[in-house]
């Protein structure tokens, strides 16, 4: 079983739909957890940090569910320029830090 | 402007050349990354440096070495060995926080290596 899982997609919605991703992470001690979104042939940039409280940006929701070991991205109202790959990131600190990329999600918002 | 520089963008290599990639940060970040990107995938770390002159591997580190003489650049070696190594490089910096929820990794816009 991967450390990190998504569903590689590709999700491909019209402008203006809300989509939502879902990732899974095994480590139960894991501690951080960001998103990231990487356009194509680029590098990823975080797009927010993920807390317990769950917290929104605008448009992007994020939510943590430790029991269930999953974080979930929430875009609602989406834009052609939402079009991009959203990595799910976790953190922890056993035995060392180690920071684990998920593979991405594929997101295409079309006119 | 405060970031991470890695060069060249693209880079070719021939048959049993070593190759080195350049990155440089001015963020004052302890740790540095170095990661492999294939297409489609996920990535991949090679090494990682917390501190100056200490590094350690990450989970693909056969072909490839590194040093950390300064803060500042962290210079990636891709050698002969490396029987594949056309992929995407990315080059990234991070705090030290051992909160951990800031350590947040900043990265460079990635090095293209393809094999001639």
């Amino acid at each position: 079983r991967k450390e990190v899982e998504q569903d590689p997609g590709p999700f491909n919605v019209p402008e203006g739909a809300t989509v939502a991703f879902n990732c899974t992470y095994s480590n139960s001690a894991s501690q951080s957890f960001f998103w990231y979104r990487q356009d194509c042939r680029k590098e990823p940039k975080l797009l927010m940090s993920v807390y317990s409280s769950g917290n929104e940006d605008g448009r992007f929701t994020a939510q943590l569910n430790r029991a269930s070991q999953y974080i979930s991205l929430l875009i609602r109202d989406s834009k052609l320029s939402d079009s991009a790959t959203y990595l799910c990131v976790v953190t922890g600190n056993t035995g060392g830090f180690k920071t684990i990329f998920g593979a991405g999600t594929r997101l295409f918002v079309k006119a | 402007d405060g970031g991470i520089t890695q060069s060249p963008k693209y880079l070719f290599r021939k048959e049993g050349q070593n190759v080195t990639l350049s990155c440089e940060q001015n963020l004052n970040h302890d740790a540095m990354y170095w990661y492999r990107q294939d297409p489609g995938q996920g990535l991949r770390l090679i090494y990682y440096s917390q501190i100056v002159n200490d590094f350690q591997k990450g989970d693909i580190a056969e072909g490839y070495s590194v040093s950390r003489e300064k803060k500042e650049s962290f210079p990636l070696t891709v050698t002969s060995a490396q029987k594949n190594p056309t992929a995407f490089y990315l080059c990234a910096s991070s705090d030290l926080e051992y909160s951990l929820a800031k350590n947040i990794q900043y990265f460079g816009a990635g090095t293209r290596l393809s094999v001639l």
